[in-house]
């Protein structure tokens, strides 16, 4: 158990729909990090917030936006969506920006029909 | 820009075989940091472990170890005396120490231990 929670586990929901995935990082994590898992992209850097500010953005698309919370959980919408989004979102966080190493949730798995 | 390559998409040996997963890097930055991840079919992401640019002594934790050569950008996992446990995806990762400190993966190799 890396200390990072995420929920829900699975998403089943329909092409033009709306979600939001949650995040809680390890207890004491200022930093968090959004990855996508897909067949053909393979793991792939989405966004980066630390401390409450955005610090870095990746291959996300303009359909999927994230914040993160005083609390320093954090929540990626994905909207509009479509078949190609269907795949396993992982949050991540580290201790601090540096590369420290980090810590993986357990994913969501998002499907869309 | 960074990039890894795991040339191995996959991978099958018998129990108790010896196995080395290939990562190669690329990276203009000076300062960086290699890891190795474990995805069994669970699902979840695994940390196994963690270089910097700077240390290059190769690393043994048990069966795994890891050989890191900076002149052939090279960061290599081997398994020893494998086991069934083994079998999952592994993933290699670069980070950068300046700027945005996300993970770059490779591609994955998927490695099957055969009873």
């Amino acid at each position: 158990d890396s200390g990072v929670t995420q929920t829900p586990k699975h998403l089943i929901t329909a092409t033009g729909q709306r979600v939001t995935l949650r995040c809680s990082p390890r207890s004491g994590d200022l930093s968090v990090y959004w990855y996508q898992q897909s067949l053909d992209q393979g793991l792939q850097f989405l966004i980066q917030y630390y401390n409450g500010e955005e610090r870095a953005k990746g291959n996300i698309l303009e359909r999927f936006s994230a914040q993160q919370f005083p609390d320093l959980h954090s929540e990626l919408n994905l909207s509009s969506l479509e078949l190609g989004d269907s795949a396993l979102y992982f949050c991540a966080s580290s201790a601090r920006t540096g590369s420290n190493e980090q810590f993986f949730g357990p994913g969501t798995r998002l499907t869309v029909l | 820009a960074q990039k890894v390559t795991q040339a191995q998409t996959e991978i099958s040996v018998v129990e108790k075989e010896d196995v080395t997963l290939d990562c190669v890097y690329e990276t203009r930055d000076t300062t960086y940091y290699l890891f190795w991840y474990k995805q069994p079919p669970s699902g979840e992401l695994v940390f196994l472990i963690r270089r910097n640019s700077f240390d290059e002594q190769n690393e043994i934790s048990g069966r795994y170890s890891w050989n890191f050569q900076k002149s052939t950008s090279s960061f290599n996992f081997t398994i020893t005396a494998s086991q069934v446990v083994d079998s999952a995806v592994y993933f290699c990762a670069l980070s950068v120490f300046q700027g945005a400190q996300k993970l770059v993966f490779g591609q994955g190799t998927r490695l099957t231990i055969n009873p």
